[in-house]
């Protein structure tokens, strides 16, 4: 019963440095999203995908990428951090109820990102 | 663009106290949900309550309630005789649809930190 899975927990990089976030969901949601936490700002989307193939940007996606790999996975990419991107990240999904997205989001635990 | 604006950064109280914490959202949309999210000092997010735009009706979840009025675009949530466990972040948030393509994406507001004192 794992629901939602990301990767890492915690990591740090120098700026400039590419890494990927990975996220996995067992519950065959359509939606998954990535979202950012900062103090005092809430959590802000950064990307989304509605379903396999599909991806859309969120409020705040620059200096990101995202592939949604097949119905489970859903991978967040920063291709060269920078420490404005020092933050936690969530990776979340979504599915349906009598066919209609619901909205309601189940999460996975973070994962804490340092960019020095 | 949807919003959600919890105005009160942090609020402190003394276990037993009833305590409210305010939402209030805008939307363009008839058709949303709204929801409430609390983060504990362990960092997870957890689902409390959901409801949709249709249902005013209010609900109440042991010590938790829940205030809908669709007039004053506000959503409350209060806890009734607060206990330290009920320490964490408390998110409100909005759904509805995007503008192009009808799918659902999450607003946060900015967050309420309760601390309940002994």
């Amino acid at each position: 019963n794992a629901g939602v899975t990301q990767t890492p927990k915690f990591q740090v990089l120098k700026t400039g440095q590419s890494m990927t976030l990975q996220c996995a969901q067992d519950m065959n949601h359509n939606s998954m999203y990535w979202y950012r936490q900062d103090p005092g700002m809430g959590l802000r989307l950064i990307y989304y995908s509605a379903s396999e193939g599909t991806t859309d940007k969120g409020e705040v996606p620059n200096g990101y990428n995202v592939s949604r790999l097949n119905k489970r996975e859903f991978s967040l990419r920063l291709e060269s951090a920078a420490p404005s991107q020092t933050s936690v990240y969530f990776c979340a999904s979504s599915g349906r109820r009598q066919g209609v997205p619901t909205g309601e989001l189940f999460f996975g635990e973070g994962s804490r990102l340092t960019v020095l | 663009a949807q919003k959600v604006t919890q105005a009160q950064t942090e609020i402190s109280v003394v276990e037993k106290e009833d305590v409210t914490l305010d939402c209030v959202y805008e939307t363009r949309d008839t058709t949303y949900y709204l929801f409430w999210y609390k983060q504990p000092p362990s960092g997870e997010l957890v689902f409390l309550i959901r409801r949709n735009s249709f249902d005013e009706q209010n609900e109440i979840s042991g010590r938790y309630s829940w205030n809908f009025q669709k007039s004053t675009s506000s959503f409350n949530f209060t806890i009734t005789a607060s206990q330290v466990v009920d320490s964490a972040v408390y998110f409100c948030a909005l759904s509805e649809p995007t503008m192009d393509t009808g799918r659902r994406a999450l607003t946060f507001g900015s967050g309420t930190r309760l601390q309940v004192q002994p």
